[in-house]
């Protein structure tokens, strides 16, 4: 198994600021990966972070809003910037230790931004 | 990924047998069948996995048909602790082009004493 610690679990922000999420796992692992979910709703994939090359987004995310770094195989970060009301949310971190096995997810940081 | 569909929520008492059943009309050969359960405030959390017939482990049933486009998870004798969201994931998770898990939209149950 993986565990996995998020911080900060929750968060308070003004709009027009950022804020960097951070994502620790105590072990390697091979995938790591960003959601968001709205509350009451299902997760929606930011995008896969890679170690050591620019994250891959899915449709509907950019790098300038959602920037990933992954230095290496136990941590991520996902920063939101210039945030607004919308960005309030719940963002989660997954990762996966290899192909073919479960997925862990992290508690998840609840963002409400103001 | 094969598109999934479930029940959107479903209501029960502690004691009881729970089955939540998932369609998944266009699985391919490789898929497998996962179920992840997601508490308020938590981050899902890995039940099952399966690709035929049927898997039991210490927390759940999961039975598939021959035709595996469709599977139904059991919850044997649900407390209100169980009283969650549950999600049907299909997906060949060894296929190294994949991209990360495809959550729909999820069954929410609800325990009552």
């Amino acid at each position: 198994s993986a565990v996995i610690s998020q911080k900060p679990s929750r968060d308070i922000c003004q709009r027009g600021t950022s804020l960097t999420i951070q994502c620790q796992v105590d072990s390697q692992v091979t995938m790591m990966f960003w959601y968001r979910q709205q509350p009451g709703q299902s997760l929606t994939l930011i995008a896969t972070a890679n170690q050591g090359s620019e994250a891959t987004y899915e449709s509907g995310f950019v790098i300038d809003k959602f920037p990933i770094s992954r230095p290496n195989l136990t941590f991520s970060t996902l920063t939101v910037s210039n945030m607004s009301p919308e960005d309030s949310s719940i963002y989660l971190c997954s990762v996966e230790q290899s192909r073919g096995t479960e997925a862990f997810f992290g508690q998840g940081t609840r963002l409400t931004v103001v | 990924l094969a598109k999934t569909t479930q029940p959107i929520s479903m209501d029960s008492y502690e004691g009881q047998e729970v089955n939540i059943t998932c369609s998944h009309n266009n699985i391919a050969t490789n898929d497998y069948i996962t179920w992840y359960q997601q508490f308020p405030s938590q981050g899902p959390r890995f039940i099952i996995q399966g690709y035929k017939t049927k898997v039991t482990n210490e927390v759940a049933s999961l039975f598939i048909p021959a035709d595996r486009k469709s599977s139904t998870l059991s919850l044997p004798r649900v407390s209100l602790s169980d009283t969650a969201v549950y999600y049907c994931l299909v997906g060949d998770w060894m296929d190294t082009g994949r991209r990360a898990l495809t959550f729909g939209s999820g069954t929410r149950l609800q325990v009552q004493p």
